[in-house]
């Protein structure tokens, strides 16, 4: 069964203290990595799409990398309304459904 | 372009009672898919909608089904609501089917069972 795990649950940092969080993956077949921002109550806000291994994509503060096991989501220098959960999802081979892992709530104080 | 919209945002339902949550698309996208999200944890797939047929069902008993019309709006409806079902119910627009196409949610629909 694919499976999405990711670490730490929860992460606090002052603003500008720079981190990353970890989303690891088991999949009988990748065929795409998705990290998405959620604020409370809200629906996810998409960020990134990554393919293969190797590809790394940037946003501003944020940038995103894939291996053959893991994607990291990289922050710099964060700011406060960078506050979020952020959550990573996979989609495989022949499926419809984006499986999700539990995110990581990210708090930058001021 | 308008992005995806869902209604209501709020709803406190009974035990027992049936409920319908309603979903417009993103501008030019055919594929409509629903998330469950409890507290604290990540979406889970419901099943997903493709030009009005389902494509895909999560682990859901058959109390959860859903709809799609022609201009690709959907709909989710559950009967028999037990308290488990108190959620944050997210559609999920996408231009295809394929793996590699993004889904863009909505606000969601927060959903209270008592």
């Amino acid at each position: 069964e694919d499976q999405v795990t990711q670490s730490p649950e929860a992460l606090r940092l002052q603003e500008g203290e720079s981190s990353s969080l970890n989303c690891s993956y088991t999949v009988s077949g990748l065929r795409g990595l998705f990290w998405y921002r959620q604020d409370p109550g809200k629906g996810p806000e998409f960020l990134f799409t990554l393919y293969s291994a190797g590809e790394e994509k940037e946003k501003e503060r944020l940038k995103a990398t894939l291996t053959k096991k893991e994607s990291f989501l990289h922050i710099t220098a964060p700011k406060p309304e960078d506050s979020a959960t952020y959550l990573c999802a996979v989609r495989t081979w022949g499926a419809q459904k984006l499986v999700f892992g539990q995110g990581t709530r990210l708090t930058i104080n001021p | 372009e308008t992005g995806v919209t869902q209604s209501p945002t709020h709803l406190i339902k009974t035990r027992g009672q049936q409920v319908t949550l309603r979903c417009s698309s993103q501008s030019g996208h055919n594929t409509v898919s629903w998330y469950q999200q409890a507290l604290g944890q990540g979406p889970q797939f419901i099943f997903q909608y493709y030009r009005e047929e389902e494509n895909g069902r999560g682990n859901f008993p058959p109390r959860f089904s859903g709809l799609q019309f022609p201009n690709y709006s959907s709909e989710l409806n559950v009967n028999a609501l037990e308290l488990d079902d108190s959620a944050l119910y997210l559609c999920a627009s996408s231009p295809g089917t394929g793996g590699n196409t993004e889904a863009f949610f909505g606000q969601g629909t927060r959903l209270t069972v008592v």
